[in-house]
């Protein structure tokens, strides 16, 4: 696609349930990102993507955090037991890994997670 | 210390002068520095990158960089009222293709027709 689309871009739910966040990078794009931002917040990293597997996953909060990309392409963010500490927008980017200078992110819409 | 800090704002310029955003960071093996642009309820997007030492210049937008001060500003030249934003400074550690953006919190910028 022409961008990084993310699906859905709303989403409320309800303390204890389960969620899942997708994110369809840009084509051909190999490296792939999850952030979420809070009010008033720059981006926080949650976890990076080369191919299918997981180059860095630092940022998970904890535990009840997990995120797929089984094909190298899409991935699923996935939540366990929402709190309402979840609430944020979550960000996906994609980026182009090339050896012509630092790869830049694009960023995608973002879905807005609402835990009640 | 936070990672990346920026000044929240909001910066109130007006229109036509020059917007001066700044942004500090602690790691001193930071080597890439992006500028995004956030406006209110949409995503951010990418203005421009710098890694050299010195300025870097696109259009009305001027990225520059003092690695010695690990100081990084944005300057926006001619602003306008469309440049009214959130705008955020990210810093990548190691010149390696991927990894993490660490971001500031963001300047707020209102530019007053």
């Amino acid at each position: 696609g022409a961008g990084v689309s993310q699906t859905p871009s709303n989403k409320v739910t309800e303390k204890g349930k389960y969620v899942e966040l997708r994110c369809d990078p840009i084509s051909g794009h190999t490296a792939l990102y999850w952030y979420r931002q809070s009010l008033g917040q720059g981006p926080e990293f949650l976890i990076y993507f080369q191919g299918t597997g997981a180059a860095d996953d630092s940022g998970l909060p904890n535990d009840r955090f997990f995120a797929v990309r089984p094909e190298g392409s899409v991935s699923t963010l996935k939540i366990q037991r929402t709190e309402r500490g979840d609430s944020a927008v979550y960000l996906c980017a994609s980026s182009l890994i090339w050896a012509g200078g630092p790869d830049t992110q694009y960023f995608g819409p973002g879905t807005r997670l609402t835990v009640l | 210390q936070k990672e990346v800090e920026q000044n929240s704002g909001p910066l109130s310029v007006p229109e036509g002068a020059i917007a001066s955003l700044n942004c500090t960071y602690s790691d001193r093996g930071s080597q890439s520095f992006f500028w995004y642009r956030q406006y209110s309820g949409k995503s951010p997007e990418l203005i421009m990158f710098i890694y050299s030492n010195g300025d870097k210049e696109d259009g009305r937008f001027t990225a520059q960089l003092n690695k010695a001060s690990q100081y990084v500003s944005l300057l926006i030249r001619d602003s306008q009222p469309s440049d009214s934003a959130t705008y955020l400074c990210a810093v990548k550690t190691g010149m390696n293709q991927g990894g993490k953006l660490i971001f500031g919190q963001g300047t707020e910028l209102s530019v007053k027709p």
